[in-house]
């Protein structure tokens, strides 16, 4: 199984300053045969279900506000979220799609500091 | 609008059965593959399985911890699918939620609310 792990676990970042969450991957995202990397990532807010910010590691899903970006490819992609919001405040999780099984990352929690 | 909705769930005893359905519309069913997912309470998501369209072959597969207990299907005439959930155990309590995908290789994009499942005596 590919094994995902985030870091950093929780952070808090005043509004309107920039949170950063990381994610690495035990094995390489990358489908040479496209050049797209098989990674998502989904927002979970309080009390709701998760909701798709970013497919392909970097693509914007339609109506996701452009503070929210992703980046990397291989086995290492960032999530940022630039001038974070309140409405940002939930609980982050990349997911590869490269292999059965589907994994996830634990999950980052982002708070307003 | 594309709309999941999960119905079904509730308490069950260790060592029953219980199914799920994952209502859908908003879309032409029949061009996307299904996934469930769960969530524990308190802790973070895990995949269960995905059943692939007619042109797949309905094609399923599951993770490790449901396979040989879960079965999904999919009625493209209804546009629902279903989790049939058999030999529960107290560790498959959690939220259960379906989810639609393109088909193999895609991403998920879209969930629907979730429905709670209790295992326990």
């Amino acid at each position: 199984d590919i094994v995902m792990t985030q870091s950093p676990d929780s952070l808090a970042v005043p509004l309107g300053e920039r949170a950063t969450i990381n994610c690495k991957s035990s094995q390489s995202l990358l489908y040479s045969l496209n050049n797209k990397n098989y990674l998502v990532w989904h927002q979970q807010k309080p009390g709701q279900p998760p909701k798709v910010l970013i497919s392909w590691a970097s693509s914007r899903e339609f109506g996701v506000p452009d503070r929210f970006s992703g980046s990397g490819s291989g086995t290492d992609f960032n999530l940022t979220i630039s001038n974070l919001q309140a409405e940002d405040v939930a609980v982050y999780y990349c997911q590869q799609y490269y292999g059965i099984p589907w994994t996830f990352g634990q999950g980052t929690k982002v708070e307003i500091k | 609008e594309v709309q999941l909705a999960e119905s079904g769930g509730g308490l069950v005893q260790p060592g029953r059965s219980l199914r799920l359905s994952c209502t859908t519309s908003g879309f032409n069913f029949g061009d996307y593959a299904i996934s469930w997912f769960r969530q524990a309470p308190g802790k973070g998501l895990e995949w269960v399985g995905l059943i692939a369209t007619k042109t797949y072959s309905e094609t399923t597969v599951y993770a490790a911890s449901v396979s040989g207990r879960f079965t999904i299907s999919r009625d493209d005439s209804r546009t629902v699918a279903n989790l049939q959930m058999n030999s529960l155990q107290t560790e498959d309590t959690a939220i259960y939620y379906c989810t639609r995908v393109k088909g193999s290789g895609w991403p998920v994009d879209y969930w629907g609310q979730g429905t709670l499942v209790t295992v326990s005596s």
